[in-house]
Parts: C-alpha cells; structure tokens; sequence
C-alpha cells in the first residue's frame, strides 16, 4: 500500500490554466503539507496543514491554495499558471511534533508551456 | 528559524570507495536531525535521524551519521558506496514546528 499518493504523475499544461493536485495519505497523520522542488533539486515548503492550522510560506502566490476535504487529503489548487510554476511538487505528511519524520509522496512534475 | 549548510553540491566518488556528505546547521538549541535520499524520478525518503541519545546513528543501507552539537554538524558517511547509491542526498533540521531542508548533495558514484 503507498503511504503518500499524488495525482497525476505529470501534468502538461498551458500559461493561465487553473489545475489541481491531489495528495493522499493513509498512514493516520494529523499533518500534511505541500513542498514544492525547483530545477535545482531546492526544496521549499509552500504550505502545512493540520486540523487546526494552516501555515502558509509568505512567500508563496496566493494564486496557489490548499483544500484539505479531510483529514487524509491535501489537495494543491493553482490558478493563473505561469511559466515560473514549473516544477516538481511533493506532497508530505506526518505526526505534528519536530520530532517526526515527514513521508513524502512521488512527487508531481508540472510543466506549463 | 534555522538554516542548513550543506557545503557540498556535487560529490562525486568511485565504487568501493568511502563517502562523507556534510551538513551544518545554525542554531545550538535542541533540534532533531535528519537525512533523506531522492533516488532520480522519485519523493524523498528517510536514511537516518538523530533525536537524543548516542550521537552515531545507524541507517538504512549501510548509511550512519554523527552528530556534533559543538560544531553544530551532522555529517553523514558510507564505507564503501555503490552504483545504486547514485542520488540526492538532503540534510534536514526540525525544531518544535518546521522542518528545514538543505540545498541537496548530489553523490554522483562512477564504476
């Protein structure tokens, strides 16, 4: 059984399109978040989530929002898509807690022409 | 908020030989520790984390790191690497509420 799913795999699109990616964890955690990975391999966090609380990086566009149906998913919503969008995005989660490791899903890899 | 150091963007290394990956981190206050690898195409899973208690942690294959809370290190070493030991290696710290990533080591081995 895969922990930390993402869906689609590859998402090709073009400049000004709305698209979603959809996170699931099956592993009980309070916590999911959203990381997004540039050419580079940087890896920078966008948002948390838990029941409570979302963190949102300042730094990120709000043209990028998470919707969190339940407990078990994240799902990333972009609208407006630009060329600077383009990357891989992961999905995590985890127990609330520093202490707890972050499992991380395969990974989205966005291109927008 | 902390930052991580990892020194080393791309290390290359032959077959059989050892490997260190380094890694620093800012602040000397409690933080837990952790490495993951991002084998090509894939999401990022755990090798190693340091918590408390001794400060050499075993891993995953073959992979160990030590903790060095006066340098504020924690450097991660295999004895001797393999072709399948060809990936991102990244250094991570959490304090009570974030996570922080380093900038990635690419540990390229050649046969």
């Amino acid at each position: 059984d895969t922990a930390v799913s993402q869906t689609p795999k590859y998402l090709v699109t073009q400049m000004g399109n709305d698209k979603s990616i959809k996170c699931e964890q099956n592993l009980g955690h309070d916590t999911m978040y959203w990381y997004k990975q540039d050419s580079k391999k940087f890896l920078k966090i966008m948002f948390s989530y838990n029941n409570k609380e979302l963190i949102i990086n300042e730094t990120v566009p709000n043209r990028f929002s998470p919707k969190s149906p339940d407990k078990a998913h994240l799902n990333l919503h972009i609208n407006s898509l630009e060329l600077g969008d383009s990357a891989v995005y992961f999905c995590a989660s985890s127990w609330t807690g520093g202490y707890n490791e972050q499992f991380f899903g395969p990974g989205t890899r966005l291109t927008v022409l | 908020a902390q930052s991580v150091t990892q020194l080393d963007s791309q290390v290359p290394v032959f077959e059989e030989a050892p490997v260190e990956l380094r890694c620093n981190y800012s602040s000397s206050v409690s933080v837990y520790l952790f490495w993951y690898v991002q084998y090509p195409n894939q999401g990022l899973q755990l090798l190693l984390k340091y918590l408390s208690g001794s400060t050499l942690v075993k891993g995953i294959n073959g992979f160990e790191a030590e903790f060095n809370k006066s340098q504020t290190s924690f450097h991660l070493r295999k004895p001797s690497v393999h072709i399948s030991d060809t990936a991102e290696y990244f250094c991570a710290v959490s304090d009570s509420n974030q996570f922080y990533f380093g900038t990635g080591t690419s540990l390229t081995v050649i046969p």
